[in-house]
């Protein structure tokens, strides 16, 4: 079984309106933490938002929030107020306590922002 | 730039040559990663250091892979006899010792495009 799906290949959004990015994960550890990185079309990934199974409340940075659901194992990545510099891939990643230093992706979402 | 940098950005061998990729992280940073990234694919592990200590290694990381880290400093990919499956991006990271465990972030490089013909 796959340990992160993003079931979005593709996603599309006018500049300004807010996106949200599906990420679901599988887990038994109860200790995780959930990653967002974005790579743009140069390659370099870009961390963007971290949230751990232990916080209380939804990350938030600048732009970006992550709607993390428990129970429903789902990690979803909020982009508010889209900009045409946020077109890019998108990934999520988990890492398990028990594989502690290693970072498992999903296969992404293409974000394109149109003007 | 105190980034984690790679070399080469990309390169371009024929079956069954010998390449070597080279990784410099954040110079700070003890921990080391290296991913393969096929196209349409989010990256995969291949092996992590802690300093120069190869702590894990993926399945994926064939016997014609071997990867290094002397000093714990820099670190080398090598990858020998190479196929034409091997064509990805190699992307390096480096992270510091977390003292929070689970917040680890880990800071990319630009990757190595390998192309094997």
């Amino acid at each position: 079984a796959q340990k992160i799906t993003q079931t979005q290949p593709g996603m599309f959004v006018q500049e300004k309106e807010a996106v949200t990015l599906d990420c679901t994960y599988d887990t038994s550890d109860p200790s995780y933490g959930l990653f967002w990185y974005k790579q743009p079309s140069s390659g370099e990934m870009i961390f963007l938002i971290y949230q751990g199974s232990y916080d209380q409340q939804n990350a938030t940075e600048g732009r970006y929030s992550l709607n993390f659901q428990k129970a429903r194992k789902s990690a979803n990545l909020v982009i508010s107020a889209s900009q045409l510099g946020d077109s890019a891939m998108y990934f999520c990643a988990m890492r398990e306590r028990q594989g502690y230093s290693t970072l498992t992706f999903g296969k992404g979402t293409m974000l394109l922002v149109s003007p | 730039d105190t980034g984690v940098s790679q070399d080469p950005r990309h390169k371009i061998t024929k079956r069954g040559q010998n390449v070597t990729f080279r990784c410099d992280p954040i110079s700070e940073h003890n921990r080391l990663y290296w991913y393969r990234q096929t196209l349409g694919q989010g990256p995969e592990f291949l092996t992590y250091f802690q300093n120069e200590a190869q702590l894990e290694k993926s399945r994926l990381l064939s016997d014609r892979f071997s990867a290094e880290r002397p000093k714990g400093s820099f670190s080398t990919l090598e990858i020998q006899r190479t196929e034409q499956g091997d064509s990805a991006m190699y992307l390096c990271a480096s992270s510091p010792d977390a003292s929070l465990a689970d917040y680890n972030e880990q800071f990319f490089g630009p990757g190595t495009r390998l192309t094997v013909l």
